[in-house]
């Protein structure tokens, strides 16, 4: 079964510095990647997602993630955060052995992003 | 304005109650699904349901039912049996598969319930 793994449960960082989010999946095969933003006592919002193509995906709001197949990671990064960047991030993966074609998603267990000033 | 509505948001029972936990999505998705989170434990799979009238267990079902009678309604009910039902529950939705799909998950704002 696919699997996710965020290596970081917890990542402190000062505003404007750069930071990356670490997320690696177990299968190789073809998947639909995707980083989801929580705030606090709010759903999930979606931020970016890798569907095919190329593999540097961008958000709105100045992140990016870069698939990369060999290393099977989908790390998320942004050059400058902001105080408003505080949330909470998960890594989803589309999960091919899906039973009867059913499109589950696999969720890692999630990284706090804390921005300080 | 489309969207998935979760009602209410904060949600306090007894121990030993039966509570359903709404969730309504205008979005004419066919692929509903219902999480658990709890601090430091991700999101797990309690319910999914791909058309109506039809559902499949997830990964943590035991305590829990669902319904599936109407498309745009997926209601969690809470049972007496579940020993540990306090967290927070996430209602999704997304597009089922009919060649169009990409897996991607909409979500609504969440219900947060308390059981003492």
């Amino acid at each position: 079964a696919q699997s996710v793994t965020q290596l970081d449960s917890q990542v402190p960082v000062f505003e404007e510095a750069p930071v990356e989010l670490r997320c690696n999946y177990s299968s190789s095969v073809s998947v639909y990647l995707f980083w989801y933003v929580q705030y606090p006592n709010q759903g999930l919002q979606l931020l970016l997602k890798y569907l095919s193509g190329s593999t540097l995906v961008e958000s709105i709001n100045g992140f990016e993630a870069e698939f990369n197949k060999s290393q099977t990671s989908f790390h998320l990064r942004k050059p400058s955060v902001h105080i408003s960047d505080t949330a909470e991030y998960f890594c989803a993966v589309s999960d091919p052995f899906g039973q009867g074609g059913s499109e589950k998603l696999v969720f890692g267990k999630g990284t706090k992003l804390t921005v300080n000033p | 304005d489309g969207g998935i509505t979760q009602s209410p948001k904060y949600l306090f029972r007894k121990e030993g109650q039966n509570v359903t936990l709404s969730c309504e999505q205008n979005l004419n998705h066919d692929a509903m699904y219902w999480y658990r989170q709890d601090p430091g434990q991700g999101l797990r799979l309690i319910y999914y349901s791909q058309i109506v009238n039809d559902f499949q267990k997830g990964d943590i079902a035991e305590g829990y039912s669902v319904s599936r009678e109407k498309k745009e309604s997926f209601p969690l009910t809470v049972t007496s049996a579940q020993k540990n039902p306090t967290a927070f529950y996430l209602c999704a939705s997304s597009i089922a598969y009919r060649g169009t799909s990409n897996y991607e998950q909409y979500f609504g704002p969440g219900t947060r319930l308390t059981v003492t």
